[in-house]
């Protein structure tokens, strides 16, 4: 079956570092890729992991473990514009992402 | 701008009533998802077309439907409306679908059945 987890609400301030986890179940999983989408607006790519490690982007940074099914993006400098939802979406034997509820970053001043 | 572009922007029908989304893709792009996202679904895959061709069905109802044109466009039909399809409906288009599949999104199209 398939299966995704990531917390509904993170809050942090503004300059911080956060995490935001995610686990899943994704029959022939072949990789993991997040998105952002502000209040409204459309969901946009951020990064795509498909090999253990982490891959950087700017202040963003992504994480996979294969292993564990598990990932996690890290957001560094925070700034109130990265106030939006965050999704992770791992990518089974059909390559189509699948998207959940995501995770809710409030940054707070 | 991710070069996809949905219309209508908005849409306020009646129950019952059939609707038509459409849908053009980012140059290039042969790959087109349909995707629904409403508060206590979350983001949910419909159905994907590539060049053409039907390629991967999710979640979608029966009295939905979609169809991509010979110039690459989609149209996304929805009939028998219901309440519970009030939500806002995205499409994305990628360059194909095999592994790094950046998928890139229209504004999307706002759907308010009353």
């Amino acid at each position: 079956g398939q299966s995704l987890e990531q917390p509904s609400e993170v809050t942090a301030v503004e300059g911080a570092i956060v995490q935001i986890n995610c686990t899943y179940q994704t029959s022939g999983f072949y990789g993991l890729s997040w998105y952002q989408q502000h209040d409204g607006g459309a969901p946009t790519f951020l990064s795509y992991n498909a090999l253990d490690g982490l891959e950087e982007t700017g202040r963003f940074s992504s994480f996979l473990s294969r292993s564990d099914s598990y990932g996690y993006l890290l957001l560094q400098e925070l700034q109130m514009k990265d106030s939006a939802s965050y999704f992770c979406a791992p990518s089974g034997g059909s390559y189509i992402p699948t998207f959940g509820r995501g995770t809710s970053l409030i940054v707070h001043p | 701008d991710s070069g996809v572009t949905q219309t209508p922007k908005h849409l306020i029908t009646a129950t019952g009533q059939r609707v038509t989304l459409r849908c053009s893709p980012r140059s290039g792009d042969l790959s087109v998802y349909w995707y629904q996202q409403s508060l206590d679904q979350g983001l949910q895959f419909l159905i994907q077309y590539y060049n053409g061709e039907e390629r991967a069905k999710g979640n979608i109802l029966e009295r939905f439907s979609a169809q991509q044109f010979p110039d690459l466009h989609s149209e996304l039909n929805l009939s028998s409306l219901e309440l519970g399809d009030s939500a806002l409906y995205f499409c994305a288009s990628s360059v194909g679908f095999g592994g790094r599949n950046i998928q890139y999104f229209g504004a999307g199209t706002r759907l308010s059945v009353l």
